[in-house]
């Protein structure tokens, strides 16, 4: 059983597409998060939600829009690609905002997204 | 804000050899968590090891330690008997408490020989 899934896991598309990431988790957590990972393989956060609502937005464009249907998923949809927005994108989730020590965030496999 | 130093962007180490990676990081808060996490060739980052900045014994996990310095700021990740699957990417990262984002270092590329 997978427990954090992401799809798809390769995206290429056009500059100026729109197009969207789906995560969703099976553990049960409240919490979900957003990463993105540049080609210096630098990770940041770029969102967080918490029984979905929004936690955390770290300064990301609007173009990115995340969107959390329920807690167990966690969908991030970008408007008017550029080719800056080329990366691989993780999702991840945690127990519990509560007590440091559930921050344990578990991975999903990663979407390589590559904009021409 | 927290920052997270790896100041090793690669390493070679001989198979079955111990393994030391640097982490330094800077915070000003009093009640914080350090985590280590490695990303092998495949892409997904796997969780390793944790350390709270309360803990007093360095949290250990299999043949993962976790050498935590509080008064240096420096939480360096301790692989012992390093096998040729140890190869991959390998970040330190932390947060604190009250905000759950986890705040990542540069990483340190760490090759196993044979």
């Amino acid at each position: 059983d997978t427990a954090v899934s992401q799809t798809p896991k390769y995206l290429v598309t056009q500059m100026g597409n729109d197009k969207s990431i789906k995560c969703e988790q099976n553990l049960g957590h409240d919490t979900m998060y957003w990463y993105k990972q540049d080609s210096k393989k630098f990770l940041k956060i770029m969102f967080s939600y918490n029984n979905k609502e929004l936690i955390i937005n770290e300064t990301v464009p609007n173009r990115f829009s995340p969107k959390s249907p329920d807690k167990a998923h966690l969908n991030l949809h970008i408007n008017s690609l550029e080719l800056g927005d080329s990366a691989v994108y993780f999702c991840a989730s945690s127990q519990d905002l509560v007590e440091i020590s559930s921050y344990e965030q578990y991975f999903g496999p990663g979407t390589r997204l590559t904009v021409t | 804000a927290q920052k997270i130093t790896q100041t090793q962007p690669g390493m070679f180490v001989q198979e079955k050899e111990a393994v030391t990676l640097d982490c330094t990081y800077d915070t000003s808060d009093q009640s914080y968590g350090l985590f280590w996490y490695k990303q092998p060739s495949s892409g997904e980052m796997i969780f390793l090891i944790y350390q709270g900045s309360y803990d007093e014994q360095n949290a250990t996990e299999g043949r993962y330690s976790l050498n935590f310095q509080k008064a240096r700021k420096s939480a360096n990740l301790v692989i012992s008997a390093s096998q040729l699957g140890d190869s991959a990417m390998y970040f330190c990262a932390t947060s604190k408490e009250g905000n759950e984002k986890l705040t990542f270092g540069t990483g340190t590329r760490l090759t196993i020989i044979p």
